[in-house]
């Protein structure tokens, strides 16, 4: 069965502050797609990054940048220099191949950032 | 065009109502899905279709009733809904089941 753990329910960060959001996750299938996704206040799901299971790379966008380590399951999230406009819920989720149509979110991480 | 749409924003409807929800992208994409999201909490999978087959029903209470009338549409129909039906409906699309959610902007649902 999959499962993914976002430990930390809320966090709050002065602007400018560098934040790390956690993911951790479970599963059984070799073959595997994680996934972070950013829900502003607006209410819409904005696609941030997918990884496959193959592909360890860390990848770095603009201030994002994600850490993917399959020894400890887990697929971290960095903000560097927060804006206030970053300030919303992030899910981080698990597709697995042979259970393709079943994304499985982690119950997200509130991120408020303060001017 | 690389956005889904979802119609309407917000619908307010009584226990005794029938109305239904459309999603639209013109993505080519062959799988499309339905997430009911609390607030507060993620986003839970409803429905999926695959190549416009229902492909998992997520035992989904037959007072919602999906759609795929063709690769574009997807809809939701709903009838006799409980107030605890309340929520935000999100479609999603992706170029396969196992490929990256494109979600839309998502229907407010309040059932009085």
């Amino acid at each position: 069965a999959q499962k993914v753990t976002q430990a930390q329910t809320e966090i709050s960060v002065v602007e400018k502050e560098d934040v790390t959001l956690d993911c951790v996750y479970e599963t059984r299938d070799t073959t595997y797609y994680l996934f972070w996704y950013k829900q502003p206040p607006s209410g819409e799901l904005v696609f941030l990054i997918r990884r496959n299971s193959f592909d360890e790379q860390n990848e770095i966008s603009g201030r994002y940048s994600w850490n993917f380590q399959k020894s400890t399951s887990s697929f971290n999230f960095t903000i560097t220099a927060s804006q206030v406009v970053d300030s919303a819920v992030y899910f981080c989720a698990l597709s697995e191949d042979t259970n393709a149509g079943k994304s499985t979110f982690g119950d997200g991480t509130t991120l408020t950032v303060k001017p | 065009d690389t956005e889904v749409t979802q119609t309407p924003k917000h619908l307010v409807m009584g226990m005794t109502n029938k109305k239904s929800l459309k999603c639209e992208q013109h993505m080519g994409h062959r799988a499309m899905y339905w997430y009911k999201q609390k607030a507060k909490k993620p986003p839970e999978l409803m429905f999926v279709y695959s190549y416009e087959k229902l492909s998992i029903n997520e035992s989904v209470p037959s007072r919602f009733s999906p759609e795929c009338p063709n690769s574009s549409l997807l809809n939701l129909h709903l009838h006799a809904l409980q107030p605890e039906d309340s929520a935000l409906y999100l479609c999603a699309s992706s170029l396969g089941t196992s490929g990256t959610r494109h979600f839309g902007p998502g229907t407010r649902l309040t059932v009085l």
